[in-house]
Formats: structure tokens, sequence, C-alpha cells
């Protein structure tokens, strides 16, 4: 069982859909909880970054974290084409030290 | 945000050949960068923690003396690929953490014939 699973996709979406990407984890002792965006052929960049349980929100983008079940959501509302693109969710015990990916999900947006 | 380059973006070597590419950190210092790689449509994997004036950490199932690390100064890290084999072949991303953030290289892209 990999630490971090993430659906691969792909999605695809029409313009000013909600979308809804996903992780679970095994590792409890995961504390740090991030979302990052990476286009194709580019390095990763962060979207949101989140310590322990709760929410998150930062303009369209929001972030939820439940560690009792394990499981970290990002959600896109209102999503343009320019949000297509490959979603990473990452964890890690102690701030931006080592990190764990999930295997990502590729996005798209369809005008 | 803090920027992090990566040199060359993309190189094509022959089987048997070694090759570096260099991660610079090019306005804050960083004495722990870490070196990921990247196969198409897949995540990133970890492969080793660069440590400015100590050895390199390496992931398990990752030989040290294929994947050399040499972090010379608080600025750049640089990764050798040593007797490169297609399978070699990747994505290869460096970044640089903040108390609260990787700051990630754009990658390169190493093609080995």
């Amino acid at each position: 069982q990999k630490e971090v699973e993430q659906d691969p996709g792909p999605l695809s979406v029409p313009e000013g859909a909600i979308v809804s990407l996903n992780c679970t984890y095994s590792n409890s002792a995961f504390q740090y909880f991030m979302w990052y965006r990476q286009y194709s052929r580019k390095g990763p960049e962060l979207l949101m970054y989140t310590y322990s349980s709760g929410n998150k929100e930062d303009g369209r983008f929001t972030a939820q974290v439940d560690k009792s079940s394990k499981y970290i959501s990002l959600f896109i509302r209102d999503s343009q084409p320019s949000d297509s693109a490959t979603y990473l969710c990452a964890m890690s015990l102690q701030g931006a030290q080592k990190l764990v990916f999930g295997q990502g999900t590729r996005l798209t947006i369809n005008p | 945000g803090a920027v992090v380059s990566q040199h060359p973006s993309w190189v094509i070597c022959k089987s048997g050949t070694s090759v570096k590419i260099e991660c610079r950190s090019l306005d804050f210092q960083a004495t722990t960068m870490f070196w990921y790689r990247q196969f198409p449509k897949q995540s990133l994997m970890l492969m080793a923690t660069s440590n400015e004036g100590s050895k390199a950490t390496y992931e398990q199932g990752v030989e040290k003396d294929k994947f050399l690390i040499n972090h010379a100064s608080l600025t750049l890290s640089t990764l050798t690929v040593t007797s490169a084999h297609p399978e070699d072949s990747s994505f290869y991303i460096c970044s640089a953490p903040s108390p609260y953030e990787q700051y990630f290289g754009p990658g390169t892209r190493l093609t080995v014939t």
C-alpha cells in the first residue's frame, strides 16, 4: 500500500464547474498537508498549505484536511481553462521537509 | 516567492556517459536541498537529501554511487548521473525548503540514448 493514494484521473470538466480532488494516506503522523500544481514539463508550485485538520480558503481554492479519516481534499470553484494542470497532494511530518507526494491528478477544464 | 533554478533544462546523452545537473537557490541560502525524480505521468519520488558540508542522505533503493550529490555551497547542489543508461531517462527536479514551503526548480529532462 502506498503511503499516499491519489486518483490519477484524468479528470475533465466544463469551465465554471466545481472540481474536487482528493487524497488518502496511511501514516497518521503526517501533520503538514499541501497541494501543488504542476504544468507540463515544469516544476510544481505550491497552491495551498495546511497544518493539521481543518479548512483553508484562498480565492477560488479551498483545502480540507480530515485527520481522523486520513483524507484531504482540494476544491476549485469557478474553474477556468488556465486551471488545467496536474494537481499533486503532498504531506510531511515536519513542515517543508521530506515530502511524500500522491500520484497526481491530471485535470482538464474545457472552455 | 523564492526562486530555484536548474541547469540544464534538457539534456541528451549517450549510454555510459555521465551527466551533471545543477540546482541553485537564487535569492536565499539553503543548507538542505532535495532531489526528486519523476517518470512520465507519475508522481515525484524523493531520491536524496543534499546537505551542505556533509554527505547526502539517499532514500531506500537509490544507488548513491550512481547518483552523486555534491552540495558545494549554500546556494548550489549538483546531481551527477554516472554511467547513464536509458532507464535513467526521467525528469529530475530539485527543491530547497523554507520553514513552510519547498521551492521547486523547473526540472531537468534527461534522455539517455
